[in-house]
């Protein structure tokens, strides 16, 4: 089936790393993704790893997908202010690469 | 590159009415997917457009329908709205890669 998971709500210290993580049932799953959502707007696109690979590192984000799990994971280093916001990570799947969706983590970071 | 553009930005309609909603896509793209979240909810697969066929659909009912016209630009219409269909609408498109770019939505509220 499809079906993604994850944890509804992640509060951290300003300056503090913060960790997303996600639970995915589809195997034959492609790629993997991570938006970013702030109030009222749409989703912006973070990061994504393929499938065959275990991390991937871009500034300040790292992605690591556990494939024997099916879980994947966000983490932000020196988490700011301007990181608040919902976080989804979405899976692409199917004959024709649709995404299925999490029901987004709300990060609130304060000081 | 002015990417995803969505209007209008929001509308307010009536149970039993019929609404059309606009897409372009980001330069270069030419995959068109529609998405409805609802509040508090991540986003949920409507369907996607390719060479101007529907060619995946989600599980919702056909008083959902779309159209993409030749320059690669896309319409969702809901017939009959309910309350229920009120919602955040995005559009996403996607090129030959891997990554795919929302738009920032049209806000929905059936009364």
């Amino acid at each position: 089936g499809e079906d993604v998971e994850q944890s509804l709500f992640l509060s951290v210290r300003e300056g503090d790393s913060s960790v997303i993580n996600c639970t995915y049932t589809d195997s034959s799953s492609t790629y993997l993704y991570w938006y970013k959502q702030e109030p009222g707007a749409g989703l912006q696109l973070l990061t994504y790893i393929f499938s065959n690979m275990d991390m991937k590192q871009d500034q300040r984000l790292t992605v690591l997908l556990n494939k024997k799990d099916k879980h994947l994971s966000l983490r932000i280093a020196d988490t700011q202010t301007g990181d608040s916001a919902i976080y989804f990570c979405a899976e692409r799947t199917g004959g024709y690469n649709k995404l299925i969706f999490g029901a987004g983590t709300r990060l609130a970071v304060h000081p | 590159d002015a990417g995803v553009t969505q209007s209008p930005t929001h509308l307010i309609k009536t149970r039993g009415q019929q609404v059309t909603l606009r897409c372009s896509p980001k330069s270069g793209h030419d995959t068109v997917s529609w998405y409805q979240q609802a509040l508090g909810q991540g986003p949920q697969f409507i369907f996607q457009y390719y060479e101007e066929e529907e060619r995946q659909r989600g599980n919702f009912p056909d008083r959902f329908s779309g159209h993409q016209f030749p320059n690669y630009s896309s319409e969702l219409n809901v017939n009959a709205l309910l309350l229920g269909d009120s919602a955040l609408y995005l559009c996403a498109s996607r090129g030959q890669g891997s990554e795919q770019y929302f738009g920032p939505g049209t806000r929905l509220t059936v009364t």
